[in-house]
């Protein structure tokens, strides 16, 4: 199983600054044959299912404001949030999709400063 | 719209069954290959099984095989989660997930499985 490790397990941001969450995979999750990232980032607000924001390690799903950012290849990817609002307090999960079982890292949780 | 409703969960006791259903909607159904992710309380995502498009083809995690049977009807807009030899250990909110183009894009809204005695 491709493990996969975030980090930090929690921060806190004030208000307009920037966050960075780092997620790392056991294994590559680069598939060579069309050169994408099978790698995907999800919000979970409290009481609340989680909503996916980007997939293929940066491509930002539809609606998803662009504050919002993915990056990296192989095995260690970054989200970004560039600017925090207070409606981005969550906690937020990578996920592989190179294989299965699918995998997740343990979730990061963002709260203000 | 895209809804999933997930219903059949509740307090069980330990080494008894539950099935899970969940109910689609807002998509073409047969087109989608469909998953249960499960959250134990406070706890993190755990992926749980999978299955095809046209039912053929079913993945589990390894703690649930032999345990768990995941199914899907197709005339029925409806995947399903036959739960069997329940442990403590299997309480959670169970997620009904759909897949599109290997993402998973959309979730329900969960439903609670207790174990408990």
């Amino acid at each position: 199983d491709i493990v996969m490790t975030q980090s930090p397990d929690s921060l806190a941001v004030s208000l307009g600054e920037r966050a960075t969450i780092n997620c790392k995979s056991s294994q590559s999750v680069l598939y060579s044959s069309n050169n994408r990232n099978f790698l995907a980032w999800f919000q979970q607000k409290p009481g609340q299912p989680p909503k996916l924001l980007i997939n293929w390690a940066s491509t930002r799903e539809s609606g998803v404001p662009d504050r919002f950012s993915g990056s990296g290849s192989g095995t260690d990817f970054t989200l970004t949030i560039s600017s925090l609002q207070a409606e981005d307090v969550a906690v937020y999960y990578c996920q592989q999709y190179y294989s299965t079982p699918r995998t997740f890292g343990q979730g990061t949780k963002v709260e203000i400063k | 719209q895209v809804q999933l409703v997930e219903s059949g969960g509740g307090v069980v006791q330990p080494g008894r069954s539950l099935r899970l259903s969940c109910a689609a909607s807002g998509f073409t159904f047969t087109r989608s290959p469909m998953h249960w992710v499960r959250q134990a309380p406070g706890k993190g995502l755990e992926w749980v099984a999978a299955i095809s498009s046209d039912g053929s083809d079913k993945y589990y995690t390894d703690s649930v095989k032999g345990r768990f049977t995941i199914s899907r009807d197709n005339s029925k807009n409806t995947q399903y989660l036959q739960m069997n030899s329940l442990r403590a250990d299997d309480t959670a909110v169970y997620y009904c997930v759909r897949e599109v183009a290997v993402v998973n894009d959309y979730w329900g809204q969960g439903t609670l499985v207790t174990v408990s005695s």
